[in-house]
C-alpha cells in the first residue's frame, strides 16, 4: 500500500477561522512533508518532519503551524490566514532506502 | 543555491509519438532526482526516481535518465498516448540539505488523439 491520504478535499475558511488539515500514512515512513502548490506552478516545500521531529522550516509564517502527533499522522493547524494562502495543499511521505517521495491528493484551500 | 529547469514547458503531440522531456540543474551534488506526474487539480504521483549513482531507471514504456556531471536528466516516453496528458515534474533532492526537495516548473504535455 502506497497511499497517503489527506483530509478535508476542499476547505473554505474566513480570516479569522482556526482549522487544520490532516495526513496519514501506514507505509512505515519517518520523514513527511507538507507542500503548497499555487495554480500552474510547482510545490513548494513548507516543513518536513523526520522521526517526528520538526527537521525543514522553510520561513514559513506562523499562521501555519504543523505537527505530527506520531508517525504515522500529520497536521498543519490554521490561524488567521490571508486570501493569498489560498492554494492546493500537499503532503507526501518517504521511507527507506530509495527515498521515493508519495504524495496524497491534497487539500484545495480557499480562504475568504 | 540549487535550481531546476524543465524544458519546454509545454508540448503537444499526436498519439503514438515517442518523446523526451528536459530537466536541469545547476549543482550537481544530487542525492537523488525524481519524476512525477500531475493530473489537474489533483496530488503528484510517483513515476521514477533515480539514485546519485544511478544512470537510468525504467518502467514500462518510461525511461528516465541521469547525467549528473551535466546536471540533466531526460523522461522519455515512448507510443505516447492521450492518458499520458499531464504535467510532468522533476525534483532534486539536494545531497546536502536533508530532505529538502527542489521542484522544476514543468512540462505541460497534450497528447492528441
Amino acid at each position: 500500500d502506497t497511499e497517503v491520504t489527506q483530509t478535508p478535499k476542499h476547505l473554505v475558511m474566513g480570516m479569522t477561522n482556526k482549522k487544520s488539515l490532516k495526513c496519514e500514512q501506514h507505509m512505515g515512513h519517518r520523514a513527511m512533508y507538507w507542500y503548497k502548490q499555487k495554480a500552474k506552478k510547482p510545490p513548494e516545500l513548507m516543513f518536513v518532519y523526520s522521526y517526528e521531529k520538526l527537521s525543514i522550516n522553510e520561513s514559513v509564517p506562523s499562521r501555519f503551524s504543523p505537527e505530527c502527533p506520531n508517525s504515522s499522522l500529520l497536521n498543519l493547524h490554521l490561524h488567521a490566514l490571508q486570501p493569498e494562502d489560498s492554494a492546493l495543499y500537499l503532503c507526501a511521505s518517504s521511507g527507506g532506502t530509495s527515498g521515493i517521495q508519495y504524495f496524497g491528493p491534497g487539500t484545495r484551500l480557499t480562504v475568504t | 543555491k540549487q535550481e531546476v529547469t524543465q524544458i519546454p514547458a509545454a508540448l503537444s503531440v499526436p498519439e503514438g509519438e515517442n518523446l523526451v522531456l528536459n530537466c536541469s540543474f545547476t549543482d550537481s551534488a544530487i542525492y537523488n532526482l525524481q519524476w512525477f506526474r500531475q493530473d489537474p487539480g489533483k496530488g503528484l504521483t510517483s513515476l521514477l526516481l533515480i539514485q546519485s549513482s544511478q544512470r537510468e531507471q525504467t518502467s514500462g514504456r518510461l525511461n528516465a535518465s541521469l547525467d549528473k556531471s551535466s546536471g540533466r536528466s531526460t523522461l522519455y516516453i515512448a507510443a505516447s498516448q492521450p492518458g499520458d496528458s499531464a504535467t510532468y515534474l522533476c525534483a532534486v533532492r539536494p545531497w546536502t540539505g536533508g530532505f529538502k526537495t527542489i521542484f522544476g516548473a514543468g512540462t505541460r504535455l497534450f497528447v492528441k488523439a
